[in-house]
């Protein structure tokens, strides 16, 4: 099956600093990737969806200064935490979409296995 | 009203017994329904998509929805310690780049 790759796995770092995460397709092409953020017991919440080689989808309430978010190939989307603070520690997890594995269906999505960021 | 509802235990239950996970929603233009199971720390993965009310079956698991009622099931026979995890449903709509909508997920354990 299609396998989405993410790294780090885990990242501490220091408040004021800035953080990138990598999220990859090993095995198609995804034309779509989304960043999601998921809290401890807390379902996942969308943050912003990327189409490849155009600029990003933002959720309301998503600053998209502080959580830049790349997808120059259809392999490599990269979300980066500006100036993170600790109330940004969480759990990110993208996914990653090709409407050609899709048969037709939009909505398939494969998920990474997610980054642990605290901030301290 | 949430969009979604979804109960989020713990629900603990002994080797074998018959899960029932269930989900409700509001909006009727959903047209995709799915369940994604999480582990600990991990990414989730899709356990079983439908579009279409009714039943559908693979292997241990089983999917109902029912449109009329706004309501999908996700049902566990013969649960195993493995199944212990979290299970999130999710919706959609048809056409187009589409985000998921998720259930707040329901952590489940079964003990030996």
């Amino acid at each position: 099956g299609a396998v989405v790759s993410q790294h780090p796995s885990r990242v501490i770092c220091k408040s004021g600093t800035s953080v990138k995460i990598e999220c990859r397709s090993l095995d198609f092409q995804a034309t779509t990737m989304f960043w999601y953020r998921q809290f401890p017991k807390q379902s996942l919440m969308l943050m912003a969806t990327s189409n490849e080689g155009s600029k990003a989808t933002y959720e309301q309430g998503v600053e998209k200064d502080k959580f830049l978010i790349n997808h120059a190939s259809l392999t490599l989307s990269t979300l980066t935490v500006t100036s993170a603070h600790p109330e940004d520690s969480s759990f990110y997890i993208c996914s990653a979409r090709d409407l050609r594995l899709a048969g037709g269906r939009t909505d398939t999505q494969y998920f990474g296995p997610g980054t642990r960021l605290t901030v301290l | 009203q949430k969009e979604v509802e979804q109960d989020p235990g713990p629900l603990s239950v002994p080797e074998g017994a018959i899960v029932s996970l269930n989900c409700t929603y509001s909006n009727s233009a959903f047209q995709y329904f799915m369940w994604y199971r999480q582990y600990s720390r991990k990414g989730p993965e899709l356990l079983m998509y439908t579009y279409s009310s009714g039943n559908k079956e693979d292997g241990r698991f089983t999917a109902q929805v029912d449109k009329s009622s706004k309501y999908i099931s996700l049902f566990i026979r013969d649960s195993q310690p493995s199944d212990s995890a979290t299970y999130l449903c999710a919706f959609t709509f048809s056409g187009g780049y589409n985000k998921l909508i998720f259930g707040a997920g329901t952590r489940l354990a079964v003990h030996p």
